[in-house]
């Protein structure tokens, strides 16, 4: 398809385990980020990468939290040991270049939740 | 803290009538203002961006927001309000540097009454 692919779009799973959320940007974009929304609040940021390289991971709530984005297209969000209040909708998002003037195009997100 | 704010959850208007989502913003220097709106089941649309220059920006489906640096406001506004316009409306805004980091409003949730 021609937007931003995010799988799985559901992921239940529970305390203590490990959790790859996936995203497949528009092609050609160079920019991706994450962002993490929880209920009823806005999207809050977590990491930009630019190419293959992570140019802000200012957002990362702790060490628990990693990402890659090895060819500089698909990304993965890796989350160890989940806990209760990592439940929230993940958003992946991309962009031509990354400019910090330019849109987003957000994908659906993945909807995690941790019991 | 650079931040925006939504002061409304919830907006209720006629169809038909003049819509506006309020925002608010504290961000150092002359910032980047963005609105962007989620319909149910669908990811984050973009609808327009203010950076510099003209203090009205006009986006897409016929949405428009007033930069107002006195007010520190960037309200959205429709002339007239469609069904298919409720949605939730997300203000967003990044740092003057060209910072890629976006911090968004809570959202306002807009509803448009036949």
């Amino acid at each position: 398809g021609a937007g931003v692919s995010q799988t799985p779009s559901n992921k239940v799973t529970e305390k203590g385990k490990y959790v790859e959320l996936r995203c497949d940007p528009i092609s050609g974009h160079t920019a991706l980020y994450w962002y993490r929304q929880s209920l009823g609040q806005g999207p809050e940021f977590l990491i930009y990468f630019q190419g293959t390289g992570a140019a802000d991971d200012s957002g990362l709530p702790n060490d628990r939290f990693f990402a890659v984005r090895p060819e500089g297209s698909v990304s993965t969000l890796k989350i160890q040991r989940t806990e209760r209040g990592d439940s929230a909708v993940y958003l992946c998002a991309s962009s031509v270049s990354g400019q910090g003037t330019g849109e987003l195009f957000f994908g659906e997100g993945s909807r995690l939740t941790v019991l | 803290a650079q931040s925006v704010a939504q002061p409304e959850d919830q907006v209720n208007v006629a169809e038909g009538n003049p819509l506006t989502v309020k925002c608010t913003y504290s961000v150092s220097g002359n910032p980047y203002l963005f609105w962007y709106v989620q319909y149910p089941n669908r990811g984050l649309q973009f609808l327009l961006k203010y950076i510099t220059g003209d203090n009205l920006v006009k986006g897409s489906y016929g949405f428009e927001a007033e930069f107002n640096k006195s007010q520190t406001s960037f309200h959205l506004k429709k002339p007239s309000a469609l069904v298919s316009d409720s949605a939730l409306y997300f203000c967003a805004g990044s740092e003057p540097t060209g910072a890629n980091n976006l911090f968004f409003g809570t959202g306002t949730r807009l509803t448009v009454i036949p």
